[in-house]
């Protein structure tokens, strides 16, 4: 059980475009999701805590109108890099928690993004 | 910041007990203690989590001291899949509820 899935797992694009990543809990409703960022060789850095039905709440440093995401509903949330450009290129991970606050996250195999 | 430290790396041999440990002296009585590990270009897969109690499941075990401001990871029969950065992790609480920071972790290295 707890199954977090994101797509897609790896994308290419051009500098400029957006680019969406979804992250789906399979066998659960999240009612908390969190998205992190990986650079080679670092640790993984919270970028955003989504919360169904409500704005995410942004970390530090991070740009709310960079990384749009939105929490619709109890097993999707999405996370969209605006105008992405090389220096966006990095790992996103998303994770989710499964019932209580004091309950672990469960993650998701990440997105590799790579902006030309 | 990470409210843990860990040392930067470990050695295993293959088939013997990695005991990882971590200190949080920080940590307040209603806080737990979890444990997450990456395998290179995966997402982090979570391991165990305790709040006083010693803990184990299919995994590992969890030590944690009386005075909670440390504790240890146990991976009892370490195989080669076992190389990974581990991450020890106390939640830091925030607005509105608890944020999960991640700090550099252990790297360990199970060899054959």
């Amino acid at each position: 059980g707890a199954v977090v899935s994101q797509h897609p797992s790896w994308v290419i694009c051009k500098s400029g475009t957006s680019v969406k990543i979804e992250c789906r809990s399979l066998d659960f409703q999240a009612t908390t999701m969190f998205w992190y960022r990986q650079f080679p060789k670092q640790s993984l850095m919270l970028m955003a805590t989504s919360n169904e039905g409500s704005k995410a709440t942004y970390e530090q440093g991070v740009e709310k109108d960079k990384f749009l995401i939105n929490h619709a509903s109890l097993t999707l949330s999405t996370l969209t890099v605006t105008s992405a450009h090389p220096e966006d290129s990095s790992f996103y991970i998303c994770s989710a928690r499964v019932g209580d606050s004091n309950q672990p996250q469960h993650f998701g195999d990440g997105t590799r993004l790579s902006i030309l | 910041d990470a409210k843990t430290t860990q040392p930067p790396s470990m050695d295993c041999a293959e088939g013997r007990a990695a005991n990882l440990p971590c200190n949080h002296s920080t940590i307040s009585g209603n806080e737990y203690v979890y444990w997450y590990r990456q395998i290179h270009s995966q997402g982090p897969q979570y391991i165990i989590h305790g709040l006083k109690n010693n803990e184990t499941n299919e995994m590992a075990s969890l030590i944690i001291t009386e005075d909670r401001k440390s504790s240890t990871l146990i991976l009892p029969h370490a195989t080669l899949r076992d190389t990974a950065v581990y991450y020890c992790i106390v939640r830091v609480a925030d607005t509105g509820g608890f944020k999960t920071i991640f700090g550099a972790g252990t790297r360990l290295f199970v060899k054959a």
